[in-house]
């Protein structure tokens, strides 16, 4: 049975900060890998969908990798700011739905 | 706009008193699910459609009901709703199956049952 597992729980740095949130999941045999972004009150929004066959996707200030054999998926966060203060999942696509970790509250500090 | 859509919002019901909580997409989307999300235990797929009249159970999928007569509508509906479905409810969508698609989110509803 797939488990995803989001380490660690909850991040507080100050702006201008890098930042890796880590994601790791137990059945290497996954289709996708995505990361979301959720703010309180409000629903989840995609940041990075990274394929199976993909070690990695860019978007803007975020990067995504993806380490299959591992079980590995990280997301770095450039030059934090506090408009990223928010709550980060990471879900695995495997048959037909999406395995949620339980996700990385991020706060950054001005 | 492309969007998903779900109300209510928020809702308080009883035990015992049938509610539906609606679900509705602009984008012409074939794929559509339902998640519940709770305290330590994360998002959890209720219910999924892979296209109109097609519809099939999710892992946690115990006094929900759906139906998929539309291809933009995909309803969860509770017969008897009981206290340990309180929860916060998300719709999701895709253009095609799961596979490699982003899946794009209502705002959710959240749902206290009395």
């Amino acid at each position: 049975k797939q488990e995803v597992t989001q380490i660690p729980a909850a991040l507080s740095v100050p702006e201008g900060e890098n930042l890796v949130l880590n994601c790791s999941f137990t059945d290497s045999a996954i289709y996708n890998l995505q990361w979301f972004r959720q703010d309180p009150g409000k629903g989840l929004t995609s940041l990075l969908l990274i394929q199976s066959s993909q070690r990695e996707q860019t978007s803007g200030r975020l990067n995504a990798s993806l380490d299959k054999s591992s079980g590995r998926s990280t997301l770095y966060i450039a030059a934090s700011q506090p408009g990223d203060s928010a709550t980060y999942l990471c879900a695995v696509d495997s048959s037909y739905k999406l395995i949620f970790g339980s996700g990385t509250r991020l706060l950054v500090r001005p | 706009e492309a969007q998903v859509t779900q109300n209510p919002r928020y809702l308080i019901t009883v035990t015992g008193k049938k509610l539906t909580v609606t679900c509705s997409q602009n984008m012409n989307h074939e794929y559509m699910s339902w998640y519940r999300q709770d305290p330590g235990l994360g998002l959890r797929q209720i219910y999924y459609s892979m296209n109109v009249e097609v519809t099939d159970k999710g892992d946690v999928p115990e006094g929900y009901k759906v139906s998929r007569k539309e291809k933009r509508n995909f309803p969860l509906i509770l017969e008897s709703p009981s206290p340990n479905q309180t929860s916060l409810y998300f719709c999701a969508s895709s253009l095609r199956s799961l596979l490699g698609e982003t899946q794009y989110f209502g705002p959710g509803t959240r749902l206290l049952v009395l």
